[in-house]
């Protein structure tokens, strides 16, 4: 069975730093683009950024972009996310998800790891 | 950027046929897959590429996609349907719409 683990979620104050790590299982990690999608709580599901499975293409949310930053060990079947300059307003539920074709529905999902930033 | 508009909440008696919309600009153009999320759980995907039902989901979830609006109907809706429903089209990059509550009354 496909099984995607987040780990790394914490408490962090405004201005930290934090690694969220995704595991995959089950499946061929290399063959598969990657992506991370984050839920404040009591709010909508928002896309926060992309790896194709080679790691030539990233993209970004631009509520992240140039303070995250995703990359992928297809030697380890792992997925990560580097938060730097964390603020209030990126305190959610972090989900790593990834779709069987590229560009197209997310097919599988993580049970997603809570970050918290507050002071 | 490209936007995706959906109703905040919809209720829907036991057994009668919920639709939830999603409007966007030319959404018929475009592949508009739908998840369901249930409180405290991953969202699941219920229909992928306009109106594909994953082998597992059942049969009462349907789906269209013409024009500026894409509609996931559950004919019959149960209680176990009683969740958040978010639909998500790739114009660029993944983009998901605001969500939908449904409560079945």
């Amino acid at each position: 069975d496909v099984q995607l683990v987040e780990s790394g979620g914490d408490l962090v104050k405004p201005g930290g730093s934090l690694r969220l790590s995704c595991a995959g299982s089950g499946f061929t990690f290399i063959s598969y683009s990657m992506n991370w999608v984050r839920q404040a709580p009591g709010k909508g599901l928002e896309w926060v950024s992309y790896i194709s499975s080679s790691s030539n293409t990233v993209l970004y949310a631009d509520s992240v972009k140039g303070r995250f930053t995703i990359s992928r060990d297809n030697a380890k079947s792992s997925l990560y996310l580097q938060m730097n300059s964390l603020r209030v307003e990126d305190t959610a539920v972090y989900y790593c998800a990834f779709g069987v074709a590229p560009a197209s529905s997310l097919d599988y999902w993580g049970q997603g790891v809570l970050v918290t930033v507050s002071s | 950027s490209y936007e995706l508009t959906q109703p905040f909440s919809l209720s829907v008696a036991l057994g009668q046929t919920a639709s939830i919309t999603c409007g966007g600009k030319n959404i018929g153009s475009k592949d508009v897959h739908w998840y369901q999320q249930k409180p405290g759980q991953a969202p699941i995907l219920v229909i992928y590429r306009d109106s594909n039902r994953p082998s597992d989901i059942p049969e009462r979830f349907s789906a269209s996609n013409s024009g500026n609006t894409a509609t996931l109907t559950i004919s019959g809706a149960q209680a176990a349907d009683e969740a958040d429903y978010y639909c998500q089209v790739w114009d660029s990059s993944t983009v998901f719409g605001g969500g939908t509550k449904l409560t079945v009354l």
